[in-house]
């Protein structure tokens, strides 16, 4: 059971927006600890897709954005494209854990 | 350039320790701020956080596996190694090492990840 409760899959057609959240709890998306968002396509390392909440690494495309509020926390991405296919996990921290990292259990994105 | 990859046996038998090394480039860890965690994801399951060791050689691990881990740098060789006591087959998973620049910046750079098998 993780820490920070992600949704196991969701899906959209190419074009389409679709989101993912991240649940957590007052020890830590909501005691204040960033969130990060990790891309891990099929086969391959996770990448970091967005960190800090909002903010895109160097050559993520601008069609991820990342938001928080309170406890929980929201990745969406626009324009879906087939390439977008991949797991996706969200990260953070805490408190009750001595600081330590935390992840979501990973969302399975399909593109339909 | 930041790279990182790991190495370590494929195959472990239940009850050995399985002893994992992390072999980066590109940063220093000695460098104040640099962090090398663990983080293991066993097949069609999540990833899970494992340890971490700072530049300043402070070590920090999992809640519920502390007592298995050790976690140790060798700067001058541009080196991670991570032990795990009494291996056991629910120990199978793919483990990444992964780079931060602070305690709680995120995972910046991941090595390409390193299957463990644990079977007799």
């Amino acid at each position: 059971q993780s820490v920070l409760t992600q949704p196991p899959s969701v899906s959209g057609a190419p074009g389409q927006r679709v989101t993912i959240s991240c649940t957590g709890s007052s020890s830590n998306i909501g005691a204040g600890y960033d969130v990060h968002w990790y891309q891990q396509l099929p086969g391959t390392a996770p990448k970091l897709l967005i960190y800090d909440n909002s903010n895109r690494p160097s050559g993520v495309p601008d069609r991820f954005s990342g938001s928080k509020s309170g406890t929980s926390a929201s990745l969406a991405i626009t324009g879906l494209q087939a390439e977008d296919e991949a797991d996706y996990y969200c990260q953070s921290y805490d408190s009750s854990l001595s600081g330590s990292p935390v992840f979501g259990g990973g969302t399975k994105l399909t593109v339909l | 350039q930041v790279t990182l990859r790991e190495s370590g046996p494929a195959l472990v038998k239940p009850t050995q320790t399985l002893t994992l090394t992390c072999t980066f480039s590109g940063f220093s860890l000695s460098t104040s701020g640099m962090c090398v965690s663990w983080i293991r994801q066993p097949p069609g399951k999540a990833l899970e956080w494992l340890a971490r060791i700072d530049w300043d050689d402070d070590t920090y691990y999992s809640t519920s596996l502390k007592t298995r881990l050790t976690i140790s740098k060798d700067t001058s060789k541009n080196q991670v190694v991570l032990t795990m006591t009494n291996m056991d087959p629910v120990d199978t998973a793919t483990y990444y090492c992964a780079r931060s620049t602070t305690t709680v910046t995120p995972l910046d750079y991941w090595g390409q990840g390193t299957p463990v098998t644990v079977s007799s």
